[in-house]
């Protein structure tokens, strides 16, 4: 699996946009970028994934770049509850194991 | 949420003494897994299990073994614990090999 790179930690205050950027350069065809989040020791939560075209849920936005060497995960409205450690992942499409770094730690402030 | 439980939640015990931990799942899923979690390390793979009675090596399996006999449970045991396996250990399902996975809500175990 392609290795990825996040920042260590972003703050962002309640009620604007949080982007939260993953650079995964050396990223392949067949390898789709998840995003997942994890509230303060609790089991990771998954927020959505994508391959080539941009990705939107109710949770979030994932706008992955034309070269997809890099992506950003957006969550349009941040609230204290959006307090987490965010993980950026690539994974093969046929792959049974996901690869965690060791994630962005956003702090949502008032 | 995914109706998955993880018992115990929390356990002490001896470095020397076997030690197993359970996964249930109400949803039926084909896939489970097994990561252990530490500080500095992020999520690592233990083992996973593709189906009944088929397990597979994660890339944290040594001292660890699994037994998937049922659908719905996922044990994972420890035959001989040492220090170094104190750590919280999550459980995770998923419908395909291709979808995302769902994560119970974790064992934490120390081992003395």
């Amino acid at each position: 699996d392609a290795k990825t790179t996040q920042p260590p930690s972003m703050d962002c205050a309640e009620g604007r946009a949080a982007n939260l950027p993953c650079n995964h350069s050396t990223i392949s065809g067949n390898e789709y970028v998840y995003w997942y989040r994890q509230i303060h020791s609790q089991g990771p939560q998954y927020i959505i994934h994508g391959l080539k075209n941009n990705e939107t849920n109710e949770m979030a936005s994932l706008i992955i770049t034309e070269d997809r060497k890099s992506s950003t995960l957006i969550l349009p409205h941040a609230t204290l509850r959006d307090t987490a450690v965010y993980y950026c992942i690539v994974r093969v499409g046929t792959a049974s194991k996901l690869t965690f770094g060791t994630g962005t730690r956003l702090q949502v402030t008032l | 949420d995914a109706g998955i439980t993880q018992s115990p939640r929390h356990k002490v015990t001896e470095t020397g003494t076997p030690v197993t931990l359970r996964c249930h799942q109400t949803e039926n899923h084909r896939y489970m897994y097994w990561y252990r979690q530490d500080p500095g390390h992020g999520l690592r793979l233990i083992h996973y299990s593709y189906g009944v009675k088929d397990t597979d090596k994660g890339e944290v399996s040594d001292g660890y073994s699994v037994s998937r006999s049922k659908t719905e449970d996922f044990l994972l045991t420890l035959e001989s614990a040492t220090s170094s396996q104190t750590s919280v250990y999550f459980c995770a399902i998923s419908e395909t090999e291709r979808n995302e996975q769902f994560f119970g809500p974790g064992t934490r175990l120390t081992v003395l």
